[in-house]
This record gives structure tokens, C-alpha cells and sequence, in this order.
């Protein structure tokens, strides 16, 4: 089945700094999702981007698909930005099944 | 506009017990999607489903485990005898129409589930 691998696993910054998530994917997709667990257990939908970019206030994602990877950018960030985050694809012509990463935890100091 | 719901929240069983897990989707969603977090690890699915369909079972355990999706009311996912092992959180999705996977998946805030 299709892989996902996610990069870095763990990431520590202080307060205001930016960060760059990294997904890779080892198949052709048509869905691909980014999740913020928040400390508490929650997940929270952040993006559906199979392909493109999408931009929501400080957070912003870009998907090529023809390359395999996704990138999710984290700018000026707050303590409450950390958890984990996952990214999720469904791969094309595949099961209709979500295949999460194991995620990077970000970890954002006061 | 009421999200993906999940009860019970919090929920704790003795070995040898039987847990029953509730999703109620999101309204107009007729896709169910069931997905197992173990500590310290990623989401694995678990379960597709559609109103009184099982379309694709291929994550669930052989033994203990089960799911509906009844015409009324919420899906169930049912753990029959639980053990140790089976403490985990329990996610479950929606979306609309399935579409082959295209659809944004919603998910309900979750299940933790701890067996003594």
C-alpha cells in the first residue's frame, strides 16, 4: 500500500519563529489532508489539498503531486500551534482510506 | 452547523467487557469512517461505511470487533471482550458522498477508551 512519511519527527522553536512541515507520499493520490492534534487530543482539519496551494491566515500549504510531497508552512508561530501534526492521503484508484504519517510533533516555547 | 459527534468521550471497561462506541456524522453525510489512534502512534483506519453497508472492513481485527451503520441513527462500533490492548483513542469521520476518496474526511473529537 501507499507510504507516508513525514519530516521532521520532532521540532522545538521559540515563539515567532517559522517552521516547514514535510509529507512524502510513495503513490499518486486525490486526497491529501493536514491535521493539527492540539495537546488536549483533538484533531483539526487544516487543509484538503490534493494539489495546489491554499493559504488560511498564518498557516499555508502546498502540494505537488506530480513530485510526491506536500509542505505545510507555519509563520510566526504561537505556543498554541503546538501538537502534532499529521498528514493523510487517499491513494488514486486505492481504498477509501485516509494513510496517516506518524506525524511531527512541534513543540513551540515561550 | 453541528460538527462530527462522538460519545462517549472518555470511556473505561474492565477486561472481559464489551465497549460500545457512538459517531453521529455530520448532517447530510452518509460516509462513516472508523480509525483506531494507539498511544504514541499515528491514525490506522479501521472501517468504511455507508447507511446499512460495510464497504470496506479491511482494518478491523478478525475477532471482537464490529461495526453498523443503521438506516436510523448513529454509527456503532462494538468491542466485544475487551483487552489491554485495545486502549486507544477511537476517531470517526464523515463525508458527503464518498467520491472515491475526494471528499474531505471530518472528524468527530474522539473516543479514549481504557481498559483496566
Amino acid at each position: 500500500g501507499i507510504q507516508v512519511e513525514q519530516s521532521p519527527p520532532d521540532l522545538i522553536l521559540q515563539e515567532g519563529a517559522n517552521s516547514t512541515l514535510r509529507c512524502n507520499f510513495s503513490d499518486s493520490v486525490n486526497n491529501l489532508q493536514w491535521f493539527h492534534q492540539n495537546p488536549w487530543g483533538q484533531l483539526i482539519n487544516l487543509f484538503y489539498i490534493p494539489s495546489g496551494t491554499k493559504q488560511n491566515g498564518r498557516l499555508s500549504a502546498t502540494t505537488v503531486a506530480t513530485e510526491r510531497y506536500s509542505l505545510l508552512y507555519i509563520s510566526s508561530s504561537q505556543t498554541t500551534d503546538s501538537g502534532v501534526y499529521f498528514c493523510a492521503v487517499v491513494s488514486l484508484g486505492g481504498a477509501q482510506k485516509l494513510v496517516f504519517g506518524q506525524g511531527t510533533r512541534l513543540t513551540i516555547n515561550p | 452547523n453541528a460538527g462530527v459527534m462522538q460519545n462517549p468521550r472518555h470511556l473505561v471497561r474492565r477486561r472481559g467487557q464489551e465497549a460500545r462506541l457512538r459517531c453521529s456524522p455530520m448532517k447530510g453525510h452518509s460516509h462513516v469512517y472508523w480509525y483506531r489512534q494507539l498511544p504514541e502512534e499515528g491514525l490506522k483506519f479501521m472501517v468504511y461505511l455507508q447507511k446499512e453497508n460495510i464497504i470496506d472492513e479491511s482494518g478491523m481485527p478478525k475477532e471482537r470487533f464490529s461495526a453498523e451503520f443503521p438506516k436510523e441513527g448513529p454509527s456503532i462500533l462494538r468491542i466485544q471482550q475487551v483487552v489491554r490492548g485495545d486502549s486507544a483513542a477511537y476517531f470517526c469521520a464523515s463525508s458527503p458522498r464518498g467520491r472515491s476518496g475526494e471528499e474531505t474526511q471530518y472528524f468527530g473529537p474522539g473516543t479514549r477508551l481504557l481498559v483496566l
